[in-house]
Parts: C-alpha cells; sequence; structure tokens
C-alpha cells in the first residue's frame, strides 16, 4: 500500500515570493503522483499530474512539479505566488487506488 | 462536459439517525470513489469501485457504512447509524482507475 506525506501543514508567503510545497510518497509499486488544489468553499481541482516521461510537469496557474525517483519526492514550486494561490494543497499518490496527504494550507499575505 | 454530480450538498442529522448520499459519475467513466474529508484533514478513501464492483473498501467501517452500483453507473453511499464522528465533507469521484480523478462538489454532512 502506498501513503503520502505532506511534511508542512501550512506555509505563510508573501505575495510574489516563490514557494515550496513539499511532499513524500512510500510505495512498493510505480505510481502516479498528483497535486490538487481547494479553494475555499470549492471543490478538489487538479493542478498537474505525473505519469511518466519528463519528470518536471508543468501545471495550471505557473505551478511545477517535480518528479524525484531516488528521493520518492514530488515538491510544488511556484516561483511568484499571488493572492488568489491562497487555498489548501493535497498530493496524491496513485496506483490502483489513490491516497492523500493531509494537506498542506497555503497562506498567501499582502 | 458535465462533472460529478452529487446530491445533497448539505446533510444535518442527530447521531443514530441514518442517511443516504447520491453520486452520478461522468458518463463513461467506469472507475467511482468515495471520500470522506474531516475538517482539516486529506481526503480517505472509502469505497473503489469498477464499474459494479468493489476494488477497495478496506477503510470503510463496515458496520454502518455501506456503498453501491448496482447498474455500474450512479452510486449511493449510506451511513446507518450515524455518529459524532461522521460529520464530515463525503466526496464522489470518478475516472479511470489509477488516473486523474474529476470530483464532485461533496456533501457536506453534520451530526448533532
Amino acid at each position: 500500500a502506498q501513503s503520502v506525506t505532506q511534511l508542512d501543514s501550512q506555509v505563510p508567503v508573501f505575495e510574489e515570493a516563490p514557494v515550496e510545497l513539499r511532499c513524500n510518497y512510500s510505495s512498493s509499486v510505480s505510481v502516479y503522483l498528483f497535486w490538487y488544489v481547494q479553494y475555499p468553499n470549492q471543490g478538489l481541482q487538479l493542478l498537474l499530474k505525473y505519469l511518466s516521461g519528463s519528470t518536471l510537469v508543468k501545471g495550471i496557474n505557473g505551478f511545477e512539479a517535480e518528479f524525484n525517483k531516488s528521493q520518492t519526492s514530488f515538491h510544488l514550486r511556484k516561483p511568484s505566488v499571488h493572492i488568489s494561490d491562497t487555498a489548501e494543497y493535497f498530493c496524491a499518490v496513485s496506483s490502483n487506488d489513490m491516497r492523500f496527504g493531509a494537506g498542506t494550507r497555503l497562506t498567501v499575505k499582502p | 462536459e458535465a462533472g460529478v454530480a452529487q446530491s445533497p450538498r448539505y446533510k444535518i442529522i442527530e447521531k443514530r439517525q441514518s442517511v443516504a448520499f447520491w453520486c452520478n459519475p461522468i458518463s463513461g467513466h467506469a472507475t467511482l470513489y468515495w471520500y470522506q474529508q474531516i475538517l482539516g484533514q486529506g481526503p480517505k478513501l472509502l469505497i473503489q469501485f469498477q464499474n459494479n464492483g468493489v476494488v477497495d473498501d478496506s477503510q470503510l467501517p463496515k458496520d454502518r457504512f455501506s456503498a453501491e452500483r448496482l447498474k455500474g453507473v450512479d452510486s449511493t453511499l449510506k451511513i446507518q447509524p450515524a455518529k459524532l464522528e461522521d460529520s464530515a465533507v463525503y466526496l464522489c469521484a470518478s475516472g479511470y482507475s489509477g488516473q486523474r480523478q474529476f470530483f464532485g462538489p461533496g456533501t457536506r454532512l453534520t451530526v448533532l
């Protein structure tokens, strides 16, 4: 069975600063990796996914993530955040089923 | 393309009552998932269907929770009887096994 650990429960940053949200996973089989975003009072939306191929994955809203197999990590990054990026971010790993991390609350301050 | 539909959006019940949630997945999606998301936590997979068969229900509290997807399309999730700790958002998602999942808006359950 796979599991996901999001290393930071809360990440406060100032607007236009870079941000990295960390995600580590464990699995005995090959997996697919995802980042989802949940804006306040809204449903889960897919930010980006890694299925195969290039380890650097670009998603919506300027986010990107890098799959590192040796470190079993899939960290999410954005070079310059906006107030509107304030949300809960979930890392997820999937083989036959999908497991989510506990989430990281990103708060962007002016 | 129509998304995943769920109803009701909100439900308030007293403990020991029963409640049912309904999900209509995106047309053509063989895989359907039910998740429980407790406030401040990530979604926890309760059950996964592939067509009308159960693939994974290892985290479903089977003494009180049940789910079915009789015709391989719509699904219902039932809780009987409800406990205070069942207060959560219940998310339905559909997709293809191992691939991206499309989530519905969720049903927010409050058990008093």
